[in-house]
């Protein structure tokens, strides 16, 4: 299985601030990498598919990029409703494997 | 707008059998969508459990491959996950999604979830 590794595990951030979580991949995945977003007690919500293509409704204050095996998501300035937990996902090859998510307070 | 929502019994004994189903509604079931389980429990995380398209191509993760079987019922708009031998490492919240046609992974829609807890 491909496993995916996120970075940090938790952050904390004032509202305003620019926010980078990191995302790497044990192998290429051809830039299939998607992003979601979990609030408390709720299902995951995409953002991003693809490395850096905003879902459907998603602002334009999240940024999806990627460099090789390492991908990134940024927030640019963050709303306290931008607190929840991000995961990672690669899409390229089945199973499809999560990251172990990035909890992100504002 | 698309909708998903599971359905099934949230208790199940300890190696028993677990059967959930998700409705979808607000789109037809029979398009080129894929049609995914997901569970999350807070010792694994996230695991992607397997996916089905109405032609009933199948993929499943193999680690759960052998005691997971997931099925279609286009009439009815349903798909249907069902997991064996059922154990405490079991235990999670599960979720019915959507991936797209050109990139199953990519769940778009999800349902709301159902938390099961296997107990006797």
């Amino acid at each position: 299985d491909i496993q995916m590794t996120q970075s940090p595990s938790s952050l904390s951030a004032s509202v305003g601030d620019e926010v980078t979580i990191t995302c790497r991949s044990s192998q290429n995945i051809n830039g299939s990498l998607n992003w979601y977003q979990q609030k408390p007690g709720k299902a995951p919500k995409a953002l991003i598919y693809g490395a850096s293509n905003l879902h459907s409704g998603v602002p334009l204050t999240f940024t999806g990029r990627a460099s090789g095996t390492l991908f990134s998501l940024t927030i640019s300035g963050v709303q306290p409703d931008d607190s929840a937990v991000y995961y990672c996902q690669q899409s390229y090859i089945p199973p499809w494997t999560f990251g172990q998510g990035t909890k992100v307070e504002i | 707008q698309v909708h998903l929502q599971e359905s099934g019994p949230g208790l199940v004994k300890p190696s028993g059998t677990l059967s959930l189903t998700c409705s979808v509604s607000g789109i037809s079931i029979a398009n080129s969508n894929w049609w995914s389980w997901v569970r999350q429990s807070p010792g694994k995380g996230l695991e992607w459990i397997g996916e089905i398209h109405l032609t009933g191509l199948t993929y499943y993760n193999p680690s759960l491959m052998s005691r997971v079987t997931i099925s279609i019922d286009g009439p009815k708009s349903q798909f249907s996950l069902k997991v064996t031998s059922m154990t405490a490492s079991d235990e999670a919240l599960y979720y019915c999604a959507r991936g797209w046609p050109t990139n199953p992974g990519f769940l778009d829609i999800w349902g709301q979830g159902t938390r099961v807890i296997v107990s006797s």
